[in-house]
């Protein structure tokens, strides 16, 4: 019965590869994102979807790309892996656009080597 | 550009102390504040939100503080108890913000028995 739900919990590989990561949510919310946490616990967002739209890409690589079948799913894509990606990855859910009582899954660690 | 910070970076306390955590906020347009509490190998976890036409909303055990005047908002902690021990972030979401929420950097309170 897990609320926002991330796999892999730990993701480590070589530069250059691509890899996704995948999130779920079951709380029936419209909104989801993606968020970066640095190794200095700065959490960033990186995108936004609502019901399926993006409404937020900040400034971020285009090889991350969102990518959202259903309002319950949005995964992760990252293409040609870089070092500086090493990071926490997380997914949050809330029920409606600005924020309103994030859930957050509990990450995803990507270590890049 | 706009930012939300903490004053203090650590805090250490005795178990049974009361805790207070510290956020200033930049955004004047900010009208929804939240406390998140992180603990380790885990996502940000909802603590007490407060909306910007409250200036007080209290939990059970914790207390948030708004003051607009000077941009501030705080947590307080009744009776901290070693499960208390997490990074805590405030984070603001509204105005320019809108769709988002914005993190300040974290403050990593311990309590010691």
């Amino acid at each position: 019965d897990t609320a926002v739900s991330q796999t892999p919990k730990y993701l480590v590989t070589q530069m250059g590869n691509d890899k996704s990561i995948k999130c779920e949510q079951n709380l029936g919310h419209d909104t989801m994102y993606w968020y970066k946490q640095d190794s200095k616990k700065f959490l960033k967002i990186m995108f936004s979807y609502n019901n399926k739209e993006l409404i937020i890409n900040e400034t971020v690589p285009n090889r991350f790309s969102p990518k959202s079948p259903d309002k319950a799913h949005l995964n992760l894509h990252i293409n040609s892996l870089e070092l500086g990606d090493s990071a926490v990855y997380f997914c949050a859910s809330s029920r409606r656009v600005a924020g309103d009582g994030y859930t957050f899954g509990s990450g995803t660690r990507l270590t890049v080597v | 550009g706009e930012s939300v910070g903490l004053h203090l970076p650590t805090l250490s306390v005795q178990e049974g102390d009361n805790s207070i955590i510290n956020c200033a906020y930049s955004n004047s347009a900010s009208d929804y504040f939240i406390w998140y509490k992180q603990e380790s190998g885990k996502g940000p976890q909802f603590i007490i939100d407060i909306r910007s036409n409250m200036d007080k909303r209290q939990g059970q055990r914790v207390t948030v503080l708004l003051n607009k005047t000077v941009k501030h908002l705080s947590l307080q902690i009744a009776a901290t108890q070693p499960g208390d021990s997490a990074v805590y972030f405030c984070a603001e979401a509204g105005g320019t913000s809108y769709g988002k929420l914005t993190f300040g950097q974290g403050t990593i309170l311990t309590v010691h028995p």
